[in-house]
């Protein structure tokens, strides 16, 4: 499989749940980042791991928790989330040096 | 605050004539801009990018216009077709990888 996979794709979670959302890159990339896109919203930038290092946490709430393993893989742990969370969350890579980002198909969250 | 705006929503063009969508942005230390597209059900993918020092990029029939002055970038896609139908969103950047995105324009072009 080739380029920025997500999985699940679609996820509904109650607001007492826990759940992590995946991410792998094929590419080679060593930068990871995870996005929110809530309807009719610009995609806000939450997490950016560079060489698995974070870089970036965009003043997001606590109940998301990111981790970078190795820089293939990305997750984003979820807890205790609010309805207002729900959105689709889009994971995206880069190369060092390079500003084009290849995003994966994303994963639609539903918190009832 | 919106740093990256994109302020039409969405466009409706006929296939073979110009679609131009439009993108304003606040911060005038932005250096890099990209135009991404998005179908339904996949993520976005990169299209075009123009760093500052230029004020066009072509590539094929996808040209993107910056207007530093006017803080102000277009893309250009002509002639269109019904495949271009999707999302376009603009990024910007101050040469680093965090990006501020618009909202996005959802193009339809009419066959």
């Amino acid at each position: 499989e080739t380029g920025v996979t997500q999985t699940p794709r679609h996820l509904v979670m109650g607001m007492t749940n826990k759940k992590s959302l995946k991410c792998e890159q094929h590419l080679g990339h060593n930068a990871m980042y995870w996005y929110k896109q809530s309807a009719k919203k610009p995609l806000e930038l939450m997490f950016v791991y560079n060489f698995k290092e974070q870089t970036e946490n965009n003043s997001v709430p606590s109940r998301f928790s990111p981790e970078c393993p190795n820089s293939s893989h990305l997750f984003l742990h979820l807890h205790t989330l609010q309805p207002e969370d729900s959105a689709l969350y889009l994971c995206a890579s880069s190369q060092e040096n390079s500003l084009e980002q290849y995003f994966g198909p994303g994963t639609r969250l539903t918190v009832t | 605050d919106q740093q990256v705006k994109q302020n039409s929503p969405s466009l409706s063009v006929q296939e073979g004539r110009i679609s131009i969508l439009n993108c304003d942005y606040t911060n005038s230390m932005f250096d890099y801009f990209l135009w991404y597209k998005k179908y339904p059900a996949e993520g976005p993918t990169f299209l075009i990018s123009i760093s500052s020092i230029k004020d066009k990029n072509e590539d094929g029939r996808f040209t993107v216009f910056l207007n530093k002055s006017a803080k102000h970038l277009s893309l250009h896609i002509v002639p269109s077709q019904p495949g271009d139908s999707a999302v376009y969103f603009c990024a910007a950047s101050v040469r680093n990888n965090k990006f501020y995105f618009g909202s996005g324009t959802k193009l339809n072009v009419k066959p």
